[in-house]
């Protein structure tokens, strides 16, 4: 079973930072938070991961909170490119990932 | 450069025939993983590979499923006797032993009919 909950679908404008929710409130200490996107009829393409501090690549932010039992990934300026689903999934250290259902994000202009 | 490949990309069989599933890793990938994904749902780890080591097998449903990684580079994902639950898409994905990226390949659309 999926140990994450996200909002099924969320909106927003192009060129507007997307927020996406995370909870993972039984995530244990040695767990990491990873962020993949899914485009229709591809592959997961990873994003991001953390395991306490908040981390940045080119792709987005991630912030994890001090009690580790939600994050929230940030998109800076999303594009239509953007519009897939977006799963938050925590992770061993060796990359087992349980998958949940996702948040469906639609990019629009 | 080239990603990880997967063949076929479609497969139909019948009820009770035998697939193979091919995953072509990224060369010098040490690990690779097999993910079962049905339709509209997040996708279900099967099994990973560390070199030739299958080190986790939980995944996998049945014992109709059996994967192999002979060289430590292509693996092979076999399901024996299908059924129509077994109808999904299965993705392989790899990554460097010391990272946590993992690539995924486009996947195998399996239907059995």
């Amino acid at each position: 079973d999926a140990k994450t909950t996200q909002p099924t679908s969320m909106d927003c404008a192009e060129g507007r930072a997307a927020n996406l929710p995370c909870n993972h409130s039984t995530i244990s200490g040695n767990e990491y938070v990873y962020w993949y996107r899914q485009i229709h009829s591809q592959g997961p393409q990873y994003i991001i991961h953390g395991l306490k501090n908040n981390e940045t690549n080119e792709m987005a932010s991630l912030i994890i909170t001090e009690d580790r039992k939600s994050s929230t990934l940030i998109l800076p300026h999303a594009t239509l490119r953007d519009t897939a689903v977006y799963y938050c999934i925590e992770g061993t250290s060796y990359g087992k990932l349980t998958f949940g259902q996702g948040t469906i994000l639609t990019v629009h202009p | 450069g080239a990603g990880v490949s997967q063949s076929p990309r479609y497969k139909v069989a019948k009820r009770g025939q035998d697939v193979a599933l091919r995953c072509d890793p990224i060369s010098g990938h040490v690990s690779l993983f097999w993910y079962q994904q049905a339709l509209g749902q997040g996708p279900e780890f099967l099994t990973y590979f560390q070199n030739e080591a299958q080190l986790d097998k939980s995944g996998l449903p049945s014992d109709r499923f059996f994967a192999e990684r002979p060289e430590g580079s292509v693996s092979t994902l076999k399901i024996q006797r299908t059924q129509q639950e077994d109808s999904a898409v299965y993705l392989c994905a790899s990554s460097l032993a010391t990272v946590h990226e993992q690539y995924f390949g486009p996947g195998t659309r399996l239907t059995v009919t």
